[in-house]
């Protein structure tokens, strides 16, 4: 079946601090790859997406991601966090004409 | 420019009554996508309508939930009968078209009494 993990429900990082969030899928085929982020009372907004050639992509608000094929992954990054990272985190997938699937969602809280 | 607009923002009802949820998508985007966020079954898609092909509703969780589209723009999501569980937030999102990005509206958060 078509799933996405997201293996972490919660973390917390120091502000400052390098940021990795995982994303494990199962799929058929390489899908569309995307990470969206929400944050408190807000719609999802796409930080980055991954559809064919470079496996790392450059998104939005200084974040990266790495599509890994060999372990069905798309690890979100940033070298650097702060305080206004804080939010919910969504990995989905899909492919050409379909709905997206999400994982369940990973929050980031942030320390000073 | 406008991203996806969405209407009421939220919606308190009583169990029983029928409720209608709408959205803007943005111009010119042929793909809208109707999904449902709860807390115990995160993001959900609902009902997909691409330009003028029949919608694709094999998300919908029951025959009290159903979605228009007119116009191939403004979308109406009507859930008949409301129960408690149907208490979520709805989030429509809009796209150039099939397996591109969608873009997501600020979702109406439902609260069923």
């Amino acid at each position: 079946a078509q799933s996405v993990t997201q293996p972490d429900i919660h973390i917390t990082v120091s502000e400052g601090a390098s940021l990795e969030l995982r994303c494990n899928y199962s799929y058929g085929a390489t899908p569309y790859l995307f990470w969206y982020v929400q944050s408190p009372g807000q719609g999802l907004q796409l930080l980055l997406k991954y559809f064919s050639g470079d496996t790392l992509v450059q998104g939005i608000k200084g974040f990266e991601a790495e599509f890994k094929r060999s372990q069905s992954s798309f690890n979100l990054r940033k070298p650097s966090v702060h305080w206004s990272d804080a939010a919910e985190y969504f990995c989905a997938i899909n492919q050409a004409g379909t709905a997206l699937i999400f994982g369940k969602g990973t929050t980031l809280s942030v320390s000073s | 420019g406008a991203g996806v607009s969405q209407s009421p923002s939220n919606k308190v009802t009583e169990k029983g009554k029928d409720v209608e949820l709408r959205c803007d998508p943005i111009s010119g985007h042929t793909a809208l996508y109707w999904y449902r966020q709860s807390l115990g079954q995160g993001l959900e898609f609902l009902i997909y309508f691409q330009g003028n092909s029949a919608p694709d509703k094999s998300g919908l969780p029951s025959d009290r939930f159903s979605a228009e589209r007119t116009g191939g723009s403004v979308s109406t999501l009507t859930i008949q009968r409301t129960q408690q569980e149907d208490s979520a937030v709805y989030l429509c999102a809009s796209g150039l078209g099939s397996g591109e990005t969608q873009y997501f509206g600020p979702g109406t958060r439902l609260l069923v009494l």
